[in-house]
């Protein structure tokens, strides 16, 4: 049961443009949400989240939206830059749970110069 | 300033060995993590230790053991190993057994078992 889904496994846009991945859970009791790049041969590292208390969160080009009568969230890069080329992850968690995290299959972008 | 480090970066082994794989944090947190991570999956958690002297269960513990050494060391022990257990191995910390401090992640051991 895949409680956490990234359906887009790959991504390709141009330099300078924006781009969108997707996130879907289905457990209604995540509150909690992250995203993670990962280069190859690297561990991820954490880029940034939000809480279900609000509905967006900035980080200089990096913006998460969280639709939660939708269960589903958001990263969108802007602009994008052949450097984003990454693996991202979205991972989520219940705050009143301690700190296990539930992580989606990633989602391969491409920024294509 | 090194972060988490995993030793080894890579092993093979064959079925039924045993072995354990070393993870430490340079960053004072008082909680460490190991997942694996297999192609087409997301990272999915083995066991947990959000404090030193303690450990958890994760999604995926079967086949594995863990001992929190001290603050700085965890380390994650395959008994019998199984060719299902082929896969990327991450270790990470955080400060807090909170999900909204960003867990560290190290750069992984690649293990296959033949």
């Amino acid at each position: 049961d895949q409680q956490v889904k990234q359906n887009s496994p790959s991504l390709s846009v141009q330099e300078g443009r924006i781009s969108i991945l997707n996130c879907d859970y289905t457990n209604s009791m995540f509150d909690y949400f992250l995203w993670y790049k990962k280069y190859p041969a690297e561990g991820p590292t954490f880029l940034i989240s939000i809480s279900s208390i609000k509905d967006k969160n900035e980080d200089g080009r990096f913006t998460v939206f969280l639709n939660k009568s939708a269960k589903h969230l958001s990263l969108h890069i802007v602009p994008s830059q052949p450097g984003d080329s990454a693996v991202y992850f979205c991972a989520a968690g219940e705050e009143t749970s301690g700190s296990r995290l539930t992580f989606g299959e990633g989602t391969q972008l491409t920024v294509n110069p | 300033n090194a972060g988490v480090t995993q030793t080894p970066k890579f092993q093979v082994l064959k079925t039924g060995q045993s072995m354990t794989l070393q993870c430490a944090q340079d960053m004072n947190h008082n909680s460490m993590y190991w997942y694996r991570q297999d192609p087409g999956m997301g990272l999915r958690l083995i066991y947990y230790s959000a404090s030193e002297g303690t450990t958890d269960k994760g999604e995926v513990p079967n086949g594995y053991n863990v001992s929190r050494l001290n603050k700085r060391e965890f380390s994650l022990r395959l008994e019998s190993a199984a060719p299902s257990q082929t896969s990327v191995y991450f270790c990470a910390s955080s400060e807090r057994a909170w999900v909204n401090q960003p867990q560290h992640f190290g750069d992984g051991t690649r293990l296959s078992i033949l």
